[in-house]
């Protein structure tokens, strides 16, 4: 079946640090990959997305590539601002716009 | 304003009672989805729909209705509320065919608490 596992939260960091936040999938055929980011009190919405093997998607500094043979696409960003403090999603989507989400990872960002 | 709007943002109600979830959007996407976000789950599909009239069940169903006689809306019935259902539910949308994108866009969400 397709599924999503992303770590665990909360990820504590201060201000100008380095984010790592692993996601890995499984998944028959070729899905596209995504980042959704959930502000407080708000929907989520797309912070990037890689249709295909090796694509990196990019915004607002986050990067993220997708590895077919280690099936994951991990989040990164290489200096995190507080403005950045909220929940991201990894996810995939397979068929007939089917998607499958992670659990859904806190980052709390300390000045 | 364009966009997918979720009503009420928020809901008490009691173990029991008949509520409905309403979500409108204005893109005339044709998919359309219903979430459930709940503490260590993260989002989980109740229903979702490609079109007006064509609906199917998610991971989580059961004490769900869902119907969609127009494309720009697609209300969520719980036709007697129990405490398990509690949560932040989401509406969502997708253009569909050879032009999806594959973006959800998400609605800002509905806290119902059942008492």
């Amino acid at each position: 079946g397709n599924s999503v596992t992303q770590m665990e939260g909360p990820v504590t960091l201060s201000e100008e640090a380095f984010l790592t936040i692993n996601c890995t999938y499984t998944a028959t055929g070729y899905p596209s990959l995504f980042w959704y980011v959930q502000y407080p009190g708000e929907g989520l919405q797309l912070l990037l997305k890689a249709t295909k093997a090796d694509d990196k998607g990019s915004n607002k500094g986050f990067e993220a590539t997708y590895r077919k043979e280690t099936t994951s696409f991990h989040l990164e960003k290489g200096s995190v601002q507080v403005s950045d403090s909220a929940v991201y999603f990894c996810a995939l989507r397979h068929n007939f716009n089917k998607f499958y989400f992670g659990s859904g990872t806190k980052l709390n960002v300390k000045p | 304003d364009a966009g997918i709007t979720q009503s009420p943002r928020y809901k008490i109600t009691e173990t029991g009672r008949q509520v409905t979830l309403m979500c409108h959007q204005t893109w005339s996407h044709s998919y359309m989805f219903w979430y459930r976000q709940d503490l260590g789950h993260g989002l989980r599909l109740i229903y979702y729909s490609a079109a007006a009239d064509i609906t199917d069940k998610g991971e989580v169903p059961d004490g769900y209705v869902v119907s969609r006689s127009k494309t720009e809306n697609f209300p969520l019935t719980l036709e007697s509320a129990t405490r398990s259902q509690t949560s932040v539910y989401f509406c969502a949308s997708s253009t569909g065919g050879s032009a999806n994108t594959g973006e959800l866009f998400f609605g800002e969400g509905s806290r119902l608490t059942v008492l």
